[in-house]
């Protein structure tokens, strides 16, 4: 069964900082990587998709890279600014094993960025 | 402006009592999803459909039932057999299965 961990489980940095969060998974049977925000109270915003043939994806600030046989993920927020204060998570769509055809969620990274 | 409708945000209901949460989309989207959000656990799949007239059972589906008579609407009820029913549900989509999940803004159930 796909596990999916998610490191740091909180962080706080100040208004400027590069960063970055992690996510590794235990099945590489993989057909893509999501990440997701989400605010307090909110649903979840799509942020990034890497397909499995694909090594990263860039949107603005944010920089997803994948390495599919090792399990890892990592999420480059650079520049960080107060207003991307949110809960992080990840999912795996899965390609294999009893969880074909779902996807299995990290339990997310509180990141807090402060003026 | 194309999105995902959940309702009502916030519901209370006694125990014993079934519920049900709406969830529509006028996304165009065949596939639809159901999570439960839980502090700490992340999101758990309860059900999910692929296509009209079609939904599988995700990893915790007691206590819980679906229907998929029309595209754009895929309500969920959550029976008096669920033990722990109090918490967050999240309904998603995408265009089909695998591509990018779009989320509803979710309902917060109290059962008490």
């Amino acid at each position: 069964k796909q596990e999916v961990t998610q490191i740091p489980a909180a962080l706080s940095v100040p208004e400027g900082e590069n960063l970055v969060l992690n996510c590794s998974f235990t099945d590489s049977a993989i057909y893509n990587l999501q990440w997701f925000r989400q605010d307090p109270g909110k649903g979840l915003t799509s942020l990034l998709l890497i397909q499995s043939s694909q090594r990263e994806q860039t949107s603005g600030r944010l920089n997803a890279s994948l390495d599919k046989s090792s399990g890892r993920s990592t999420l480059y927020i650079a520049a960080s600014q107060p207003g991307d204060s949110a809960t992080y998570l990840c999912a795996v769509y899965n390609a294999g094993g009893t969880s074909y055809g779902k996807l299995t969620f990290g339990q997310g990274t509180i990141l807090t960025v402060h003026p | 402006d194309g999105g995902i409708t959940q309702s009502p945000k916030y519901l209370f209901r006694k125990e014993g009592q079934n519920v049900t949460l709406s969830c529509e989309q006028n996304l165009n989207h065949d596939a639809m999803y159901w999570y439960r959000q839980d502090p700490g656990q992340g999101l758990r799949l309860i059900y999910y459909s692929q296509i009209v007239n079609d939904f599988q059972k995700g990893d915790i589906a007691e206590g819980y039932s679906v229907s998929r008579e029309k595209k754009e609407s895929f309500p969920l009820t959550v029976t008096s057999a669920q033990k722990n029913p109090t918490a967050f549900y999240l309904c998603a989509s995408s265009l089909t299965p695998g591509q990018a999940l779009h989320f509803g803004n979710g309902t917060r159930l109290t059962v008490t």
